[in-house]
Formats: C-alpha cells, sequence, structure tokens
C-alpha cells in the first residue's frame, strides 16, 4: 500500500520567516495530494491542496508543489505568523475521488513571536 | 465548522466494554471515512463507506466494525476495548466518487479506556 514519509517531525522558526515542510510518497498511482492543518485537540482543517495533473498551486501566505517524478511534495508558508503554529499533516490518496488518505507522520509549526 | 458532526465528544470507559461512536456527515457527501489518531500512531484510515455500503478498508481490528445507515449517518462499533484502543476517533466526509476530492473531517471522539 501506499506509505508517506514527512519531514521535519518539529519546525520552530521567527515569526515573519517562511516554513517548508516536505512529503515523499511511495505509490505513483497517488494523484491527489493535501494538506491539513491541525490545532490542539481539534479536527484536522483541509489548508490546501493539489491534483497529480498540477505543478503547484498557491493560496495567499500558502503554497504546494509537486514533483511527481521525485513522488515529493511540499507545504511552503510565507510570511509565518503566530497562528500558524500547529502540527501540520500531508496526506495521499490513489485512484479516483473518494478514496482514503494515507498520512504522513506531521510536522509540529512553532512560530515565534 | 466542516458540517460534519460526532457524538459523543468524549468517551470514558473500561477495559472490555463495548462503545458505538457516531458521525453525521456533510450535508449531500454520500462517502464517510474512519479515522483513528493515537501519539504513537499518527492518523489511521479504519474503514471507508460509500452510500451504505463499505467501499474501502484499513488497518480496522476485528473488534472494529462499522455502518452507513439509509440516512448517511455512520456508526463505529468498538468492542472488547483494550487500554491502547485510546485515541482520537475522526470521521470525515466526502462526495461521491468522480466529483469532490476534499474531505472534511469532524470534531472528533475521544476515547479513554481505564
Amino acid at each position: 500500500g501506499e506509505n508517506v514519509e514527512q519531514h521535519p517531525s518539529t519546525l520552530s522558526v521567527q515569526e515573519g520567516d517562511s516554513a517548508v515542510i516536505k512529503c515523499t510518497y511511495s505509490d505513483s498511482a497517488s494523484n491527489y495530494f493535501p494538506w491539513y492543518k491541525q490545532e490542539l485537540g481539534k479536527r484536522p482543517q483541509l489548508i490546501i491542496d493539489i491534483r497529480s495533473n498540477v505543478g503547484e498551486k498557491k493560496d495567499q501566505r500558502i503554497a504546494v508543489t509537486l514533483n511527481k517524478t521525485a513522488k515529493h511534495f511540499s507545504l511552503h508558508i510565507t510570511e509565518t505568523q503566530p497562528e500558524d503554529s500547529a502540527v501540520y499533516f500531508c496526506a495521499a490518496s490513489i485512484g479516483n475521488a473518494g478514496n482514503m488518505l494515507t498520512f504522513g507522520g506531521g510536522t509540529r509549526l512553532m512560530v515565534k513571536p | 465548522d466542516s458540517g460534519v458532526t460526532q457524538t459523543p465528544k468524549h468517551l470514558i470507559t473500561a477495559t472490555g466494554q463495548r462503545v458505538t461512536l457516531r458521525c453525521s456527515p456533510r450535508s449531500g457527501d454520500l462517502s464517510v471515512y474512519w479515522y483513528q489518531q493515537s501519539l504513537d500512531q499518527g492518523l489511521q484510515f479504519l474503514i471507508q463507506y460509500y452510500n451504505g455500503e463499505e467501499r474501502a478498508k484499513g488497518n480496522i481490528l476485528e473488534r472494529f466494525s462499522a455502518q452507513q445507515f439509509p440516512d448517511l449517518h455512520s456508526e463505529l462499533n468498538l468492542s472488547s476495548l483494550e487500554l491502547g484502543d485510546s485515541a482520537l476517533y475522526f470521521c470525515a466526509s466526502s462526495v461521491s466518487p468522480g466529483g469532490s476530492y476534499e474531505q472534511y473531517f469532524g470534531p472528533g471522539t475521544r476515547l479513554t479506556v481505564t
């Protein structure tokens, strides 16, 4: 089955700096890659996603890039703010819409004011 | 608010007992997914239902079962509970296959087995 690895497990940045989280996946059939943000004790919240026919997607301060050849994708957060502090999860899904998500292990991002 | 609801929010029970977790998907969503989140295992997919039928199964224990009802709400049944079953259980919903890919998570049920 699919395996998703995520790095780093923790990331500390100064407010205003950029943060980058990287994920690799194992199954070349994966075609959907969402990112979730989870604050302590709360539900994972979808923040951005990308499909395999697109190389990059941006939404205000966050962007995701996908390299299908290398089977990796990354989350970029610019101009970080203290409220960006949370655990971020990448995930991958195989096949048509409606398939299960395989999650990476998570990255705890801490933005220091 | 994602539109996905889960009850109860918290559940404390003893080893060997059985519990039922409930999930109502977003209006119009036909697929329901169950995930388990424990400290050492991250987010693990358990099972998916689509329009009442089981569609995919992950590493779900035989002691666990689920179903989706005609009104599309879903229940996850956990029996013969062990200490290691203590975790956050999330359900997520999405529209039918061929439609939107996005999965939206409910607030979760925190299960504590003592």
